[in-house]
């Protein structure tokens, strides 16, 4: 089972429009980061927000922690052929066993945009 | 300042071989990662370690994968035999630990190890 589900699974656009994703789950997180991935490379972080009601902006990107911090959004305002990518959430809950705690990914959101 | 390392990039073997990733971590992180990778999945977490120690390898299927990390530093992921299943992307990631609390840091990946198994 899937701590965070994440919609759409695929996202296929035009230039010019806006998108948003969402990551959701029934468990609380303390934080909540959001990647991108590339063909054939690593994902690459974009954001971290850490307060419930969160909203943090990267240029054409906003993103929000939810109120109760269990869930999360990615909007993209005139999406670019660039900004294709995987976009992955990824929550971290505090872990019993370690001072870290761990981080758990959702299956991501595979966007395409078309020029 | 280099990136985190991993070799080899891809990997075809038969099934029942063993095939062995390396990862070179990046300078001065203390957190090493290894992160399965499905075709358009999000990484699952395999083994965590903390420096030399592994304090979270839960979902490491034992009885095939292992993984030392020998000083702290380069680490090594092995799989013996290898399955069909297995054919997978390996990803490698760093982190530098952040003093007290929950993990909250950036987590640095490498460009993985594309495994095929026929």
């Amino acid at each position: 089972t899937q701590l965070l589900e994440q919609s759409p699974q695929f996202l296929s656009i035009q230039e010019g429009e806006n998108l948003t994703v969402y990551c959701n789950s029934s468990s609380v997180f303390s934080s909540l980061q959001w990647y991108r991935q590339e063909p054939g490379e690593g994902p690459v972080l974009l954001v971290t927000v850490v307060t419930g009601g969160e909203v943090k902006k990267l240029k054409r990107l906003t993103f929000q922690f939810g109120d109760a911090r269990k869930d999360s959004s990615l909007h993209i305002t005139a999406a670019q052929p660039g900004d294709t990518g995987l976009y992955l959430c990824a929550g971290v809950k505090p872990d019993r066993g370690s001072t870290l705690g761990r981080l758990y990914f959702g299956r991501g959101t595979q966007l395409t945009v078309w020029p | 300042e280099a990136g985190v390392v991993q070799s080899p990039r891809y990997k075809i073997i038969e099934k029942k071989q063993p095939v062995a990733f390396w990862c070179n971590p990046i300078s001065g992180h203390n957190t090493l990662y290894w992160y399965l990778q499905n075709l358009g999945q999000g990484p699952e977490l395999l083994i965590r370690y903390e420096n030399e120690e592994a304090v979270d390898d839960s979902q490491l299927p034992k009885d095939r994968f292992s993984a030392e990390r020998l000083k702290g530093v380069d680490s090594t992921l092995k799989i013996q035999p290898a399955e069909l299943g297995d054919s997978a992307v390996y990803l490698c990631a760093s982190s530098l630990k952040l003093a007290g609390g929950p993990y909250t840091g950036e987590l640095f990946f490498g460009e993985g190890s594309r495994l095929t198994v026929l």
